[in-house]
Parts: structure tokens; sequence; C-alpha cells
């Protein structure tokens, strides 16, 4: 079956840089059409959009965030991997990673539980 | 972007009860329309996409119609689990992908 897992620091100072790993089972993202995303939701809001990267290396970025990230992938490894340069305490939110199953629509069929990133000093 | 708005941000409702949540879309995102349900604490669970096909395992209480910029989450008879927030998301061409601001469905 199909699974997904965050991981990384639950708390980092502001101006560092966080890396998140999303480590996946299930499905190879060397396979045509698999794409992985990154999407966060700080506390009682809303999910907000992050990254994408496809099985052929294409990768995608919110606009507003896109100088502060970079999204990569280690095949062999099964992971994605985002990280996220000059935190702010802003950035505070639990960072979910998520499955696309198909090159010919963008929905999340599959989700990671969540890692929750405090931003404090 | 494409901002999405939806409609209401919260709702009572009680067991049994016909519900319906309304996504629009800032310009027509063709089907391009995705819903999802996240129980307090937990990861968002994927309901419907391409606006009305039903994800394999939800429920069939569960529906989406629409088409263009208006779209519409029913679901027919609301069970206890039912109860959660509710998010709509459009995913029409490349990034970046929106998401609406949830609508928490409450119980009455």
């Amino acid at each position: 079956q199909v699974t997904l897992k965050e991981s990384g620091p639950a708390l980092v100072k502001p101006t560092q840089t966080l890396t998140l790993t999303c480590t996946f089972s299930g499905f190879s993202l060397s396979t045509y059409g698999m794409r992985v995303s990154w999407i966060r939701q700080p506390p009682g809001k809303a999910l907000e959009w992050l990254a994408r990267i496809d099985w052929d290396d294409d990768k995608f970025y919110s606009a507003s965030l896109r100088t502060r990230l970079t999204i990569s992938k280690d095949t062999s490894k099964n992971q994605v991997v985002l990280t996220m340069t000059n935190v702010d305490p802003m950035d505070t939110a639990t960072y979910f990673c998520a499955r696309i199953p198909t090159a010919d629509d963008s929905w999340f069929d599959y989700w990671g539980q969540g890692t929750l990133v405090t931003v404090s000093s | 972007d494409i901002p999405m708005t939806q409609s209401p941000s919260s709702l009572s409702a009680s067991v049994g009860d016909r519900v319906t949540i309304t996504c629009r879309a800032s310009q027509s995102i063709n089907s391009y329309l995705n819903w999802y349900q996240q129980r307090s604490g937990k990861a968002p669970k994927l309901l419907i996409y391409a606006a009305s096909t039903l994800q394999s395992g939800v429920p069939s209480r569960f529906s989406g119609s629409g088409f263009g910029t208006d779209f519409t989450l029913t679901i027919s008879s609301l069970q206890p689990e039912d109860f959660a927030t509710y998010y709509c998301q459009q995913s029409f061409s490349t990034p970046p992908y929106t998401f609406g601001q949830g609508t928490k469905l409450e119980i009455k």
C-alpha cells in the first residue's frame, strides 16, 4: 500500500534553514506520471501548497516562496526533500507531503501524517 | 494564482441532515476541482476529484458537482464521522495549486 511519512526538526530558529524529508513506499517516483508535493498548514489555518517534483525531475514552486524553497528527490531511497531557507516564525506550521498519482491532473490521493515545525528563538 | 472561496466558513448540522458546501473559483477551472476532508489533528483525505469523481473507498453519501467557476460538495445524510473541516482545491493548469479557506462542519 502507499504510505508517506515526513521527518525533520520540530524546532528551528529564525534565519536558519529547514530541511524536511518525505519517505514514501508503495510507488516509485521514477514511474511516468508520479509526482510528490509539499503542503503546509499553520495552526488553525488553511492548507497552502508549497512545491512539486515530478517523475521526470520537473519542479514547481509557490510564487511567494520560490526564492526560499528547493525540492529534490532521491529515487533510489524513495525520498523527497524540501529545504526552506531563512525561516521566520510565520513558517510555523504542520508540513505534509502528498502524492499526485497522474500526469493528467493534480489531486493529492495519499498524504503523510504531517510534521509540526515551530520557528522560534 | 487562482483564489478559491468557500462558503459557508462554518456550518452547524445534525446527524441525518443533507448539507451542501460551495466553492467558487476566481476564473474558470473547467472541472479541475478536488475536495478533501480533514478531521482534527489528521491529514486531509481525498473525497472527490475532477469535480465529481468519488475517490475509491469514500462513502456514496458524498457527491460533487460543478464546472467552470462554481462547485458544490454535498453530503446526503450526515454521519457522526463526517463532522470535520472540508477544503476545495483547484488543479487547473500548472501550479501553483490553491485551496479554499475551509468549511468547518459542526454538530448542532
